[in-house]
């Protein structure tokens, strides 16, 4: 079975000061990993993919991921955070050729100017 | 490419009503899923439909709970005698079948109030 810890459950960042949000995974197979980000009243929108390919992967909006295999990890970061970047995010894990995700509990992102 | 779409985006009903929520995947994605998800939670894999057939049902979707997918095309999820613990955001995702790993996309939900 797999699984993620998102370790922190509520971010709080300054207008234009970097963004981390910490991912650790448990699986027993090759995973592959998301980040999914959901505003208020929206659906769940797709960040960033990783799957066994370069283990720096770029999203959109200025979000990128790093996937360590050695550290079980999968965190998010970005360079400068934007008032829009508030949201819910998600880090979500699924086994390659599986199709059912396996959502974090989630980490809430607020921005302040 | 109109996105997924899910109708009703709020429900409220009254507890030991029967509610049925719709979803429209995006028109060629072959792959339809439901999750749900509770407040503060990540969502939760409820059952997934590869063209009209229901491949995998979750353990959390208890015998109250029935989805279908007529024709490939849309999916319904109806919910009957509903209990309070049943209030969450029902999330329905489609998807392309890739080589590996195919990405899903996410509708904006429906919410449902039981009283």
């Amino acid at each position: 079975a797999q699984s993620v810890t998102q370790l922190d459950s509520h971010v709080s960042v300054s207008e234009g000061t970097p963004v981390l949000l910490r991912c650790n995974y448990s699986s027993s197979y090759s995973p592959s990993l998301f980040w999914y980000v959901q505003h208020p009243n929206k659906g769940l929108q797709l960040l960033l993919k990783y799957t066994s390919a370069a283990t720096l992967v770029k999203g959109i909006n200025g979000f990128e991921a790093e996937f360590k295999k050695s550290e079980t990890s999968f965190h998010l970061t970005k360079p400068s955070a934007h008032m829009s970047d508030a949201a819910e995010y998600f880090c979500v894990v699924t086994l390659t050729n599986d199709y059912k995700l396996s959502f974090g509990a989630g980490t809430t992102v607020t921005v302040r100017a | 490419d109109t996105g997924v779409s899910q109708n009703p985006r709020h429900k409220i009903t009254k507890r030991g009503q029967n509610v049925t929520f719709r979803c429209d995947p995006i028109s060629e994605h072959n792959r339809l899923y439901w999750y749900r998800q509770t407040l503060g939670q990540g969502p939760e894999f409820l059952t997934y439909f590869q063209n009209e057939a229901q491949l995998e049902k979750s353990r959390l979707l208890s015998d109250r709970f029935s989805a279908e997918r007529p024709k490939g095309s849309f999916s319904t999820l109806e919910i009957q005698r509903t209990e309070q613990g049943d209030s969450a955001m029902y999330l329905c995702a489609s998807s392309y079948l890739e080589r590996f790993t195919d990405t899903q996309y996410f509708g904006p939900g429906t919410r449902l109030t039981v009283l």
